[in-house]
């Protein structure tokens, strides 16, 4: 069955710290992606990044950056010398193709609150 | 600018009562999509449609329905409100339907069943 585990329920670190956010899936489709999306405190969801399973290449944006790992079912996120504007819940989604690729069901771990503090 | 809202913002009904919540969007997505967030679950599936007339169950779909009548509104409707329902609810939508599709989410809608 399909599942996503964010093991980490809350994370606190002190700005300019580097801070790894684990991300855990369990997939029996050879065909899927994976998502990062950040829940500031305002309440919104922004997308941040999506990968598909036949591309393990690690992805940098900025401050940010993703390694997928598809050995360890892994799809970590690292934030970089991180800022108090950071502070939010991180979810990690997967999705599957499935048969006829008519997916976009999302399946949420459980987020991690990250907290920076000044 | 093309976006996706959400009414009422916040919401506190009774037990038993009817419940309505709109999500509307102007990206002429095909897809829609409605979760629930509670604390330790995250956000899981209620119900999607991939396009009019198209409505289908997802994880947790008991108690709830939609309908799909147009492509730009997918209302999610409670039929008799329980305590159990009081969570976040968020609509999503995205263009075509397949899973690497990006999903766009609403602002929220925050319900309590009193």
């Amino acid at each position: 069955a399909q599942k996503v585990t964010q093991a980490q329920t809350e994370i606190s670190v002190v700005e300019k710290e580097d801070v790894t956010l684990d991300c855990v899936y369990e997939t029996r489709d050879t065909t899927y992606y994976l998502f990062w999306y950040k829940q500031p405190p305002s309440g919104e969801l922004v997308f941040l990044i999506r990968r598909n399973s036949f591309d393990e290449q690690n992805e940098i944006s900025g401050r940010y950056s993703w390694n997928f790992q598809k050995s360890t079912s892994s799809f970590n996120f690292t934030i970089t010398a991180s800022q108090v504007v950071d502070s939010a819940v991180y979810f990690c989604a997967l999705s599957e193709a499935g048969i006829y690729n008519q997916g976009g069901k999302l399946i949420f771990g459980q987020g991690t609150e990250l907290s920076v503090k000044p | 600018d093309a976006e996706i809202t959400q009414s009422p913002r916040h919401k506190i009904t009774e037990t038993g009562r009817q419940v309505t919540l709109a999500c509307h969007q102007t990206w002429n997505h095909n897809n829609m999509f409605w979760y629930r967030q509670d604390l330790g679950h995250g956000l899981r599936l209620i119900h999607y449609s991939y396009g009019v007339q198209d409505t289908n169950k997802g994880e947790v779909s008991d108690g709830y329905s939609v309908s799909r009548s147009n492509t730009e509104d997918l209302p999610l409707t409670l039929e008799s409100a329980a305590s159990s329902q009081t969570s976040v609810y968020f609509c999503a939508s995205s263009e075509v339907g397949g899973a690497g599709d990006t999903q766009y989410f609403g602002p929220g809608t925050r319900l309590t069943v009193l």
